[in-house]
């Protein structure tokens, strides 16, 4: 069966640092990977989108990667702020005729910056 | 603020009551899901519009879940008959009109069946 993998325990780390969060997936052909971020209550807010011949994207101080053959994309946020405690949650979507493009969401990690 | 709005943010009910959602998507999108959160889950997708038509729908949604996007501008989403695992957070989302790849959220509808 499809799966997509975050890790359930929460990510702590010091400000300034760099944090890193994992997503891996099994039975899927996506053919592009998002980020989100999501703060309690609130609902989630796109961040990045990275295609499946895509290697690597940035967008200021956030880095997505995509390896399509280790099925895993690395989400890296560089500098960190206590701002950027939230939950990060990983969605793939498969090709799709019609064009619904249906993502499909990781259950999130949390984040929490340290000041 | 996404330009996406859900109505009403909060809502509790007695099991067995119906309740109805309402969403609001960005008004050039033609696309239009819904998904279910649940706490310490990510969303799940419930239904999805392309401007009045329903085209696809997951095994979450049971019969006593219909939702409807009338001249394919709002959605509504409701259950009947609540039951208390219908509590969650009910997410509405309206996908970029040019691209369909990014998506924006709205503030999600939280339903608490007592």
């Amino acid at each position: 069966s499809q799966k997509i993998e975050q890790n359930s325990e929460a990510l702590n780390i010091q400000e300034g640092k760099t944090a890193t969060l994992t997503c891996n997936y099994t039975n899927y052909s996506p053919a592009y990977l998002q980020w989100y971020r999501q703060d309690p209550g609130r609902g989630p807010v796109f961040l990045l989108l990275i295609r499946e011949n895509e290697k690597e994207k940035r967008k200021e101080r956030l880095k997505v990667t995509f390896d399509t053959t280790l099925k895993q994309s690395l989400f890296h946020i560089t500098a960190s702020q206590p701002a950027d405690s939230a939950t990060y949650l990983c969605a793939l979507t498969p090709y799709a005729s019609g064009g619904s493009y249906i993502p499909t969401f990781g259950r999130g990690t949390s984040l929490i910056v340290h000041p | 603020d996404t330009g996406v709005s859900q109505d009403p943010r909060h809502k509790i009910t007695k099991r067995g009551q119906n309740v109805t959602f309402r969403c609001d998507p960005i008004s050039e999108h033609n696309r239009l899901y819904w998904y279910r959160q649940t706490l310490g889950q990510g969303p799940e997708f419930l239904t999805y519009f392309q401007n009045e038509a329903q085209l696809e729908k997951s095994r979450l949604l049971s019969d006593r879940f219909s939702a409807e996007r009338p001249k394919g501008s709002f959605s509504t989403l409701e259950i009947q008959r609540t039951e208390q695992g219908d509590s969650a957070m009910y997410l509405c989302a309206s996908p970029d009109a040019r691209t369909g790849n990014t998506i924006y959220f709205g503030e999600g509808s939280w339903l608490t069946v007592v």
